[in-house]
């Protein structure tokens, strides 16, 4: 098990709320990465955190934001949820320092959107 | 545009047998490659990793293989357990580039049979 921890396990939404998800890094990992990864396909980057600031991002719209905090943990909020939001969210930290980023994952947030 | 692909979708070997997971990646400038396992509501757990500038790792019962040449990664898994099933991802990296992303591939489920 990685020491990444990700809270909820699962969430309902209706289309068109906003939700708050939240991981808390691997103790020594200053970098936070968010992935959806739809039913049968691999995870997809959202976008990755270092020293509090965005530090890339993959192809998802303004909605999709999120935050780093000085202890490393994070958060990912979705606004005006659509149907097609429906995934599993993962979370990994890593350490982005020496030009290699293992990523360890957490276990996911279900998000079901109706 | 750049993805990492896997050439079968689909895996079933024999419990005891070697298991080979293949891969190909179409970006050049990638440098860094991970497997990843995913069991069945959990999220990717790493395996192994190799950098460009080697062409074999070994771990424990595994060996990952990279061919840049042809742009081909493969995962070995010696005496197949029944542990072993999951899902295995390939992702790639490229930290020439300021973002730390992994691009995924679609995942090969692998499946032992006792």
């Amino acid at each position: 098990e990685t020491g990444v921890t990700q809270s909820p396990t699962h969430l309902i939404k209706t289309r068109g709320q906003q939700v708050t998800l939240r991981c808390s890094s691997q103790s020594g990992h200053n970098t936070v990465s968010w992935y959806q990864q739809a039913l049968g396909q691999g995870p997809q980057f959202i976008f990755q955190y270092y020293r509090e600031e965005e530090n890339g991002r993959g192809n998802f719209p303004p909605r999709f934001s999120g935050l780093q905090f000085p202890n490393y943990s994070s958060e990912l909020n979705v606004n005006a949820l659509e149907l097609d939001d429906s995934a599993l969210y993962l979370c990994a930290s890593g350490r982005l320092a020496t030009g290699t980023d293992t990523q360890y994952f957490g276990p996911g947030t279900r998000l079901t959107v109706l | 545009g750049e993805s990492v692909g896997l050439h079968l979708p689909t895996l079933s070997v024999q419990e005891g047998d070697n298991s080979i997971i293949n891969c190909a990646y179409s970006n050049s400038a990638s440098d860094y490659f991970i497997w990843y396992k995913q069991e069945s509501g959990k999220g990717p757990q790493f395996i192994i990793d190799i950098r460009s500038n080697m062409d074999k790792r070994q771990g424990q019962r595994v060996t990952v293989l990279l061919n840049k040449t042809v742009k081909h990664l493969s995962l070995q898994i010696a005496a197949t357990q029944p542990g072993d099933s999951a899902v295995y991802f390939c992702a790639e990296n490229n930290y020439g580039g300021s973002q730390g992303n992994l691009i995924f591939g679609k995942g090969t489920k692998l499946s032992v049979k006792p």
